[in-house]
């Protein structure tokens, strides 16, 4: 089974610090994504990749940086934290054929103080 | 971009009832996908169904789409109090762009 592992369940920040959240897949998969999904809203995507050291801006880009340095881990950035961007965090992944489904980490709930 | 909706936004049944959840879209798609998400934890991926597909079957579920009026259902037969999850439409285009609904919460009461 491909597993995707996300580095904290849980993790509390303060207001202006740098945080990075970790994604680690173990299924030599090409594309990886980070979403945020807050009540009512569904996911978002914040960034996604389909290869190393390739990025793309997903939908809600601003304040966050990604990087990917290996095939099997893809980071999110927040450069200085801000109290808008408590939210759950979500890594996947999935191969670069069309037709297949993401598999998804079990999520960080991020709190900024 | 396009976007899934779910409808209803939540649905609360007894235990051995069916429960339909529908998700209707935009534009043109390559194929649909349902998840589910249990409270606090990732989204696992249920059932892909491509456009050129009517209805799918899984164990319990059963999903259809009609790409004349951008809509898909998910149906659970027979549900059990363990069914209890949001669940997601996500659309995926021929880009391999992937747009999920604000998803659906379902409670099936013992």
């Amino acid at each position: 089974d491909v597993k995707v592992t996300q580095s904290s369940r849980y993790l509390v920040k303060r207001t202006g610090e740098k945080v990075f959240l970790e994604c680690v897949q173990d299924m030599d998969h090409e594309n990886m994504f980070w979403y945020r999904q807050d009540p009512g809203l569904g996911l978002r995507l914040i960034y996604f990749s389909y290869d190393v050291k390739m990025k793309e801006k997903g939908d809600i880009p601003e304040g966050y940086s990604v990087s990917r340095e290996k095939k099997e881990r893809f980071s999110l950035i927040l450069e200085s934290a801000s109290t808008n961007q408590t939210s759950m965090y979500l890594c996947a992944s999935s191969p670069i054929q069309i037709n297949q489904p993401q598999h998804f980490g079990d999520g960080t709930r991020l709190s900024i103080l | 971009s396009q976007q899934g909706e779910e409808d209803p936004q939540a649905l609360s049944i007894q235990e051995g009832e069916n429960a339909t959840m529908n998700c209707s879209y935009k534009t043109s798609i390559n194929n649909l996908q349902w998840y589910r998400q249990n409270s606090g934890r990732g989204l696992v991926h249920l059932i892909l169904i491509r456009s050129n597909e009517r209805e799918k079957h899984s164990g319990r579920l059963r999903v259809t789409l009609d790409t004349s009026k951008k809509s898909s259902s998910l149906l659970i037969t027979a549900s059990r109090a363990a069914d209890t999850a949001s669940y997601f439409c996500a659309t995926e285009d021929y880009g391999q762009n992937f747009v999920f609904g604000p998803g659906t919460r379902l409670s099936v009461l013992p």
